[in-house]
């Protein structure tokens, strides 16, 4: 592994399914976030954790939950999928300890539909 | 928080040529700024990124300008070629454990011969 590594990398989902994306970095990185993106809206921050054990919710965070149990596992689980969930999810972290001013590295993304 | 706009969200130039993209942040804090290339099913990568000390940063084809004053900043590519075609993001960030970076919108490129 080298950076962060997400799966599956594509999905097609029913909808009210329960689905975890997962992600996982190897650069011991203190940061990882989850953001979607979707034509026109550029990327948007759905939850992020600064450290191992503590997350937060970042600008459209219903209808998802994470976890972080450890430096390098973030997984983003839809409860119950919805259409409106169809998007591209990028995971990404960072080194916040060093006053973030390092940006973001980011995972190839996992593309899911929702039918 | 912070807002950012991004523009043109498509461009268009012919190999050779030079493009130029622009970004206002709002928040006069943010001292971060990042420029993500995002090809075609890939992640974003970084390329080039500049802190509210420096005004002006190059790298090969391509640099980055900041005015604080008018809080905003462009990413120049000079002498483009079809490889440079992808989406570019901007991104500002204010240093802070609670911070994380607020993304423009996006730039499609597209280097044509």
């Amino acid at each position: 592994i080298a950076g962060i590594t997400q799966a599956p990398t594509s999905q097609i989902l029913a909808a009210g399914r329960r689905m975890t994306l997962r992600c996982t970095q190897d650069m011991r990185h203190n940061a990882m976030y989850w953001y979607r993106q979707d034509l026109g809206l550029g990327l948007r921050l759905i939850h992020y954790s600064n450290t191992a054990g503590t997350t937060g919710k970042g600008e459209v965070p219903d209808g998802y939950s994470v976890s972080r149990a450890n430096t390098d596992d973030f997984p983003l689980t839809l409860a119950s999928a919805v259409p409106s969930q169809t998007s591209v999810y990028f995971c990404a972290s960072s080194d916040s300890r060093r006053g973030g001013l390092y940006g973001y590295t980011f995972g190839s993304g996992t593309r899911l539909t929702v039918v | 928080g912070e807002n950012v706009e991004q523009h043109p969200s498509t461009l268009s130039v012919q190999e050779g040529d030079s493009a130029v993209i622009k970004c206002t942040y709002s928040d006069s804090a943010s001292n971060y700024f990042p420029w993500y290339k995002q090809e075609l099913g890939k992640g974003p990568q970084l390329i080039i990124d500049i802190r509210s000390n420096v005004g002006e940063k190059k790298d090969q084809r391509i640099a980055v300008t900041l005015n604080k004053t008018a809080k905003h900043f462009s990413l120049h590519i000079t002498e483009t070629q079809p490889e440079d075609s992808a989406v570019y993001f901007c991104a500002a960030f204010r240093t802070g454990t609670a911070s994380k970076l607020t993304f423009g919108t996006g730039t499609r490129l597209q280097v044509t011969l």
